[in-house]
């Protein structure tokens, strides 16, 4: 199946700087990613869609200038959590669908990064 | 919105026994889908279900999408250490690219 990497997998920094995640599509090219946070034993919670050459959009309560996404290409999609705060500590996973061959709605997950903010 | 609802959050099951985990939506779904998380890992998808009254089986496993396309579940047989992990039914959002996710049934077992 599809292949998503998302790198890195933990980071651990200091209060009021930023941190970037790379999320990039190895075998498909991918228009469309979304990013989705994830709490210690709770679901995932949509933060973003990540639109190639466009913006994204976010889910309501998701704050577009904590959070910048940026889709450059058909393969990367970056996230950075800018000013980070203890608050901001997650798992964060990105994800893509491959719809090459056709429509296909099933998403392919990154591997996640660990953030914590001390 | 469109909103997907999991039961039970937790299930502790002796091995070799069954389960079953249950997923509800408020609206009408296309599709819906199955995803495991094992403990430390990445959502994997399991499967997907299109039609009404579909069922379809992975060895163990079976799914099953309702007559109304609002509810799914997923019944494991014989449950075994390696089906440990959190299961996560998922349907399309208002915009059908954005699934929106259920809160996942945590599995255990105890041998």
């Amino acid at each position: 199946g599809a292949v998503v990497s998302q790198h890195p997998s933990w980071v651990i920094c200091k209060s009021g700087t930023s941190v970037k995640i790379e999320c990039r599509s190895l075998d498909f090219q991918a228009t469309t990613m979304f990013w989705y946070r994830q709490f210690p034993k709770q679901s995932l919670m949509l933060m973003a869609t990540s639109n190639e050459g466009s913006k994204a959009t976010y889910e309501q309560g998701v704050e577009k200038d904590k959070f910048l996404i940026n889709h450059a290409s058909l393969t990367l999609s970056t996230l950075t959590v800018t000013s980070a705060h203890p608050e901001d500590s997650s798992f964060y996973i990105c994800s893509a669908r491959d719809v090459t061959g056709g429509l296909s709605e099933k998403l392919f997950f990154g591997s996640g990064t660990q953030l914590s903010v001390l | 919105g469109q909103q997907v609802m999991q039961i039970p959050q937790y299930q502790h099951v002796q091995e070799g026994e069954d389960f079953t985990t249950y997923c509800n939506s408020s609206t009408t779904l296309s599709n819906i889908q199955w995803y495991k998380q094992r403990p430390g890992g990445h959502p994997v998808f399991l499967i997907q279900l299109v039609k009404s009254g579909e069922v379809k089986k992975q060895k163990r496993l079976t799914f099953q999408f309702g007559e109304a396309k609002k509810n799914s579940s997923l019944h494991i047989t014989a449950t075994q250490t390696t089906d440990v992990g959190t299961y996560f039914c998922a349907g399309p959002g208002s915009n059908d690219y954005k699934l929106s996710f259920g809160a996942g049934t945590t599995v255990t077992v105890r041998a």
